[in-house]
């Protein structure tokens, strides 16, 4: 069974400074989704990482992936307030997909 | 396209009432998902499909029942309601390396 982690669940940033965001997988995944969910909203697609080493850029976020290590990384670049919501990573079984907890991300200016 | 539509976005129920959420999509894919989230937390998956006919669990299917008989609907039924089934529920469907999620659905039991 897939398990998905992500760390941390809750960070607040200045505005202008970079971070990351960490979402460890324990089993094989064929791919792995980051999305962004506004309060109140439903989720919207960010990356979807296919293959090992696989580096994808959105604007000032950035996602990666390493299958030998079962882990994939969101990284912000300076922050800006737009930013601030709730992104999930998302990791993908046999049939079933299965979501980290989340991270609240604030970006305080 | 429409993609993925979800209805009602909003229902309050009694304890002990049943309801359906609809869930339909036009993109011809055929896994599809229900998932809850309640407040402050994730997605937790409650039942999945992939393709008509095929359904299965996830990780919370209790009260919940599904149906494909079409790739198009996956209609999520709610027998007996309780008021832990207080949640917002999204459906989503798969294809194209790509995840595509309705709007959702708030439903509240009191």
């Amino acid at each position: 069974e897939l398990k998905v982690e992500q760390n941390p669940l809750f960070l607040s940033m200045q505005e202008g400074k970079n971070y990351t965001i960490y979402c460890n997988y324990s089993t094989t995944s064929d791919r792995l989704y980051w999305y962004r969910q506004d309060p109140g909203k439903s989720l919207e697609s960010l990356f979807v990482l296919l293959s090992n080493g696989a580096v994808k850029q959105e604007g000032r976020l950035m996602a990666s992936l390493d299958t030998k290590a079962r882990l994939s990384t969101l990284h912000i670049t300076a922050a800006v307030h737009d930013l601030s919501a709730t992104y999930f990573c998302c990791g993908a079984g046999s049939y079933q997909l299965t979501f980290g907890k989340g991270t609240k991300l604030s970006v305080i200016p | 396209n429409a993609g993925v539509t979800q209805t009602p976005k909003f229902r309050i129920l009694k304890i002990g009432q049943s309801m359906t959420l609809q869930c339909t999509q036009d993109m011809n894919h055929n896994y599809m998902y229900w998932y809850r989230q309640d407040p402050g937390m994730g997605l937790k998956l409650i039942y999945y499909s992939v393709g008509a006919g095929i359904t299965d669990k996830g990780e919370v299917p209790n009260g919940y029942n599904v149906s494909r008989s079409t790739t198009e609907d996956f209609p999520l039924r709610l027998e007996l309601a309780a008021p832990s089934q207080t949640s917002v529920y999204f459906c989503a469907s798969r294809g194209n390396e790509k995840l595509f999620f309705g709007s959702g659905t708030q439903l509240s039991v009191l």
